[in-house]
């Protein structure tokens, strides 16, 4: 079982490259969220999804795409890519259960130069 | 709108040492309370949660008590170990149930280190 899976783990965008940070999970849950970390602060909400065809933004959505075509896959795309998109981003599910439990994965770290 | 506060860390300690790590909270309502766990180079791992006032999780010798009175959700453990070495976030969410369920809003985290 192998969870949510992050690709690539790190990568060095030059400002204005675009690029997709992939996130696929294998437990059928239908929600899942794309996180940003920046140094010494807490994760912020880029993106959520409730279902495969729904999208809809969270806190800091700017500069950002999603789409989510497939229950497994919910991909984040950067088109023109900026210093400030420099950050850890982390992507995770959950099954809308009880336990209120999120997976999530071991993250991509992005430095936009 | 809602928030949550950690203490600042890193936090060292010696092995078998007391921990707490402070948190508190802002939010509308009755938020669930969680502790999540990033081990260096894997992702957050939930450790455990509360969902209403007075409630108490408890994980891996880890405790938390929901305060609605002081808006707060420290975290404690009576003796650590090197293993629990790593970075702790609290968090909240909307009630069970609400469209904000599952959309955690993260306090900044705290390092702990635990040195044999």
């Amino acid at each position: 079982n192998a969870g949510v899976t992050q690709t690539p783990k790190f990568r060095i965008l030059k400002i204005g490259q675009s690029m997709t940070l992939q996130c696929t999970q294998d437990m059928n849950h239908n929600y899942m969220y794309w996180y940003r970390q920046d140094p010494g602060m807490g994760l912020k909400l880029i993106y959520y999804s409730v279902g495969a065809g729904i999208t809809d933004k969270g806190e800091v959505p700017n500069g950002y795409n999603v789409s989510r075509s497939t229950t497994e896959d919910f991909p984040l795309r950067l088109e023109l890519a900026a210093p400030s998109q420099t950050s850890v981003y982390f992507c995770a599910s959950y099954d809308g259960g009880a336990d209120e439990k999120l997976f999530f994965g071991s993250g991509t770290q992005l430095s936009v130069l | 709108g809602d928030s949550v506060t950690q203490m600042e860390g890193p936090v060292t300690l010696s092995e078998e040492a007391f921990l707490t790590i402070n948190c508190t909270y802002t939010a509308t309502g009755y938020p669930s309370l969680f502790w999540y766990v990033q081990y260096p180079g894997e992702g957050l791992q939930l450790l455990l949660k509360a969902t209403k006032a007075d409630d108490k999780g408890s994980n891996k010798g880890f405790e938390a008590t929901y305060r609605k009175e002081t808006t707060s959700f420290h975290l404690e453990k009576g003796s650590v170990q090197v293993s629990d070495s790593a970075v702790y976030f609290c968090a909240l969410s909307g009630p069970r149930g609400s469209s904000n369920t599952g959309k955690l809003i993260f306090g900044q985290g705290t390092t702990l280190q635990v040195k044999p």
